[in-house]
């Protein structure tokens, strides 16, 4: 069975201030990881992926994630936060890789920045 | 562009009617999926398609089925519409994750805008 954990509901933070989103995952075996990110009103846009290649990931918007294995983690990361990245952002995993991959997707994070 | 493409952004319909969501992709992928969401739930898996007439139910298929005749489209029904399947559902396709290019960002789920559904 696979699951994704992303404690708390919501994570305010200044403009300019690092962004710091949380996801822990569970897999029996080795997982695809992924971020996405919804503004409002949209559907979900691919932030990065993590596919078993480099354990750092870079992505759009200036956000990127670190896959460690040993902490079963996948946090996602930005150095400076933007208004432009208020959204609610979601951690997502994915054990297979043939015909039936199904994504298991967290409760979600909303992102607020602060002037 | 290459899109998924979710019929209505917004409906409203009465109790025990019999719904249908339409998705359609472009992208010629092999899966695709119906998820919901729901605040504080994030997303749930209804049920998901990995080839034509194939179907899986996923975590919460109960008071929906779903047609997928055609590759690139992918119906959600909703055969007797209750009050607690107003929600926002989501459509979304991929490919088989092996046959990828390593060209980021093609690849993953790619997710429809959305329908917005309210039952009265």
């Amino acid at each position: 069975a696979q699951s994704v954990t992303q404690l708390g509901s919501h994570v305010s933070v200044s403009e300019g201030a690092l962004v710091l989103l949380r996801c822990n995952y569970s897999s029996s075996v080795p997982p695809y990881l992924f971020w996405y990110v919804q503004y409002p009103n949209q559907g979900l846009q691919l932030l990065l992926k993590y596919t078993s290649a480099a354990t750092l990931v870079k992505g759009i918007n200036g956000f990127e994630a670190e896959f460690k294995k040993s902490e079963t983690s996948f946090h996602l990361t930005k150095p400076s936060a933007h208004m432009r990245d208020a959204a609610e952002y979601f951690c997502a995993v994915t054990q297979s890789t043939g015909a039936n991959s199904k994504l298991t997707f967290g409760k979600g994070i909303t992102l607020s920045v602060r002037p | 562009d290459v899109k998924v493409t979710q019929s209505s952004r917004y409906l409203v319909k009465r109790t025990g009617e019999k719904v249908f969501l339409e998705c359609v992709q472009d992208m010629d992928h092999e899966n695709m999926f119906w998820y919901r969401q729901d605040p504080g739930l994030g997303l749930r898996l209804i049920y998901f398609s990995y080839d034509v007439k194939m179907k899986e139910k996923g975590d919460i298929p109960e008071g929906y089925s779903v047609s997928r005749e055609k590759k690139e489209r992918f119906s959600l029904i909703l055969e007797s519409a209750s009050t607690n399947q107003t929600s926002m559902y989501l459509c979304a396709s991929s490919s088989l994750i092996g046959q990828e290019t390593v060209v980021w960002p093609r690849g993953g789920y790619t997710f429809g805008s959305g329908t917005r559904l309210t039952v009265v």
